[in-house]
């Protein structure tokens, strides 16, 4: 069996900060995901890439940047973090877009 | 936009009985549909899916119904226990392999 390890688990931020979510999984997988969790909101695309170097927008891109700097770690930032926000990132990765494994999250927060 | 809408948001059914969560598309292009378990401070984990070359698809107590003709599919669990208390996710994969789009989710409720 494989991992996905998301660091760090908890970020705390200022208005206005850029922050670094990273993610680093051992499957083996060509795809990698970032999605966003909100309470009532479900999980929301971010960012998504099919392979090393290659990356491709989700419903939620703007505001955020992403890095596929080698097969096994896909990172993503936030570019300007938001007054109070609150949320849960959650790094995926999948072989051919089939099941995804889940990371445990990194939850943010913005002071 | 949701491109996948899931009811109700949130479900309370009394263990053993049966818990029906509810999911509805608009893409035709979605033909993977996995339905995802989470539980507290953990990721969602894969519970059964199904493509939409079936009407049906059954593990053990989770059953999902698909309807192709009307977009919408359901989970039933049934002899629901308190372990199943969790959020459930309904997810649409297109065909073209792109990524997933997930649904708001349903919090589940197993009362012993």
């Amino acid at each position: 069996g494989g991992i996905i390890t998301q660091t760090p688990k908890f970020l705390i931020g200022q208005e206005g900060q850029k922050l670094t979510l990273k993610c680093q999984q051992n499957f083996n997988h060509d795809t990698m995901y970032w999605y966003r969790q909100d309470s009532g909101k479900g999980l929301r695309l971010i960012y998504y890439s099919i392979t090393e170097n290659d990356l491709q927008k989700g419903d939620l891109s703007e505001g955020y940047d992403a890095s596929r700097e080698k097969k096994s770690s896909f990172s993503l930032t936030v570019t300007s973090a938001q007054k109070n926000e609150m949320a849960v990132f959650l790094c995926a990765s999948s072989l051919q877009g089939n099941t995804l494994y889940f990371g445990a999250g990194t939850r943010l927060s913005v002071l | 936009q949701q491109q996948v809408r899931q009811s109700p948001q949130s479900l309370t059914v009394w263990e053993g009985e049966t818990a029906i969560l509810n999911c509805s598309y608009e893409n035709s292009a979605f033909d993977y549909f996995p339905w995802y378990q989470q539980f507290p401070g953990e990721g969602p984990a894969l519970l059964i899916a199904i493509r939409s070359v079936s009407d049906k698809k059954e593990d053990g107590r989770f059953t999902i119904f698909f309807n192709k003709r009307e977009k919408k599919l359901s989970l039933h669990i049934t002899d629901s226990q308190p372990g199943d208390s969790a959020t459930y996710f309904c997810a649409a994969t297109p065909n073209n392999n792109n990524a997933p789009r997930f649904g708001a989710g349903t919090k589940l409720s197993v009362k012993p």
